[in-house]
């Protein structure tokens, strides 16, 4: 099994300030995927990440995916009010997330 | 658009009742999922499927029964609800190549079935 662990679980920040929030795992993944999900809906994904060292940036948002491919983070730059939300990474051969990064940004 | 459309949007259970949360997928998706989301938690794979007539456990399968039947359709069956089944179902969808690794692929989730058992 292919366990990932997420941290922080959850983080409150001010409106423009800048956080890093991690996925990590012992197993070597092919893939793995950051989601965002808001109160009441479903995940909706942000990102897949495929090669080890990989950076992706998705406007203010940057993704990593680590050179052994067993870890990721994902990095937000001035944040806003609208990013708050969960943030899920997800990988493996059944698809199975972490447990999350509960985000908050006050305004 | 209809995506994954999963149905009831809301039930309360009896302990010992049974019921059965209905998903459906018009992508022509090969892949579905079923995840439970406790409050505050992440996802928590119950069962997927890779295609009709081939359903696997996830992390949490006990109480739960599915089938598939169609590439369309993707039931979860609770079997004598228990309050520990209280939470947020979620059905999900992929494609993938039969000959590739699943993840990497666009899950598709629907918006959710929450179920109270009292």
């Amino acid at each position: 099994t292919q366990l990932l662990e997420q941290s922080p679980q959850f983080l409150s920040i001010q409106e423009g300030e800048n956080l890093t929030v991690y996925c990590n795992s012992s197993s070597v993944f092919s893939s793995l995927q950051w989601y965002r999900q808001e109160p009441g809906e479903g995940p909706v994904l942000l990102v897949t990440v495929v090669t080890g060292g990989e950076v992706k940036k998705l406007k203010r948002l940057t993704f990593q995916f680590g050179d052994a491919r067993k870890d990721s983070s994902l990095h937000i730059t001035a944040a806003q009010t609208g990013d708050t939300g969960l943030y899920l990474c997800a990988g493996g051969n059944d698809m199975r997330f972490g447990a999350g990064t509960r985000l908050t940004v006050k305004p | 658009n209809a995506g994954v459309t999963q149905t009831p949007k809301f039930r309360i259970l009896k302990i010992g009742q049974s019921m059965t949360l209905q998903c459906a997928q018009d992508m022509n998706h090969n892949y579905m999922y079923w995840y439970r989301q406790d409050p505050g938690m992440g996802l928590k794979l119950i069962y997927y499927s890779v295609g009709a007539g081939i359903t696997d456990k996830g992390e949490v399968p006990n109480g739960y029964n599915v089938s598939r039947s169609t590439t369309e359709d993707f039931p979860l069956r609770l079997e004598l609800a228990a309050p520990s089944q209280t939470s947020v179902y979620f059905c999900a969808s992929s494609y993938s190549e039969l000959d590739r690794p699943i993840s990497g692929n666009t899950i598709y989730f629907g918006e959710g079935s929450w179920l109270t058992v009292v």
